[in-house]
């Protein structure tokens, strides 16, 4: 079975601040992709980044960065220098090839000015 | 428009009451999903469909139907409406992986369904 923990129900940061999303997987399949998501106040799920399991590398966009640990089955996600725009629920997520995504319950990150 | 739509966007109805929420796809995606977004648990997989006239249960199928007579829409039946069945649903799509490759889940913007 598969298994997606954001055990950080909720976040508050000043702006500026620098924030780290945890999410930590399970699963037995050797071949998988790990996604995260956010939800700004509107409601619509935005897709922020994809990722296969074999590759670790990690990525930056902008101010965002992902840290994908195989050893810890973590996917981390960083905001650097927060703003307000920021203020959102992610969600990561994790899925076989095609197949449906496992989504943990998200963390709802608000960032104050 | 090129996307994925769903309606109606808001919905109350009362227990016992039969609805259907719509999801339309217009990129021939394979995959198509319903999730329901409960507070304190996140998403949750109700039903999803690999391919026209194939489905599958997902976490939370009980008092829900679903059908797929066409690649491009998937609605989602609630045949007698409960409260505990309020919630916002989502209906997604997804390409069909190739080699390596896999694509993103598309949402729909949600259905918020009351029920009284």
């Amino acid at each position: 079975a598969q298994k997606v923990t954001q055990a950080q129900t909720e976040i508050s940061v000043v702006e500026k601040e620098d924030v780290t999303l945890d999410c930590v997987y399970e699963t037995r399949d050797t071949t998988y992709y790990l996604f995260w998501y956010k939800q700004p106040p509107s409601g619509e799920l935005v897709f922020l980044i994809r990722r296969n399991s074999f590759d670790e590398q990690n990525e930056i966009s902008g101010r965002y960065s992902w840290n994908f640990q195989k050893s810890t089955s973590s996917f981390n996600f960083t905001i650097t220098a927060s703003q307000v725009v920021d203020s959102a629920v992610y969600f990561c997520a994790l899925s076989r090839r095609s197949e449906k995504l496992v989504f943990g319950k998200g963390t709802k990150l608000t960032v104050n000015p | 428009d090129a996307g994925i739509t769903q309606s109606p966007r808001y919905k109350i109805t009362e227990t016992g009451r039969q609805v259907t929420l719509m999801c339309h796809q217009t990129w021939s995606h394979s995959y198509m999903f319903w999730y329901r977004q409960d507070l304190g648990h996140g998403l949750r997989l109700i039903y999803y469909s690999a391919a026209a006239d194939i489905t599958d249960k997902g976490e939370v199928p009980d008092g829900y139907v679903v059908s797929r007579s066409k690649t491009e829409n998937f609605p989602l039946t609630l045949e007698s409406a409960t409260r505990s069945q309020t919630s916002v649903y989502f209906c997604a799509s997804r390409k069909l992986g190739q080699g390596t490759n896999t694509g993103e889940l598309f949402f729909g913007e949600g259905s918020r369904l009351t029920v009284l």
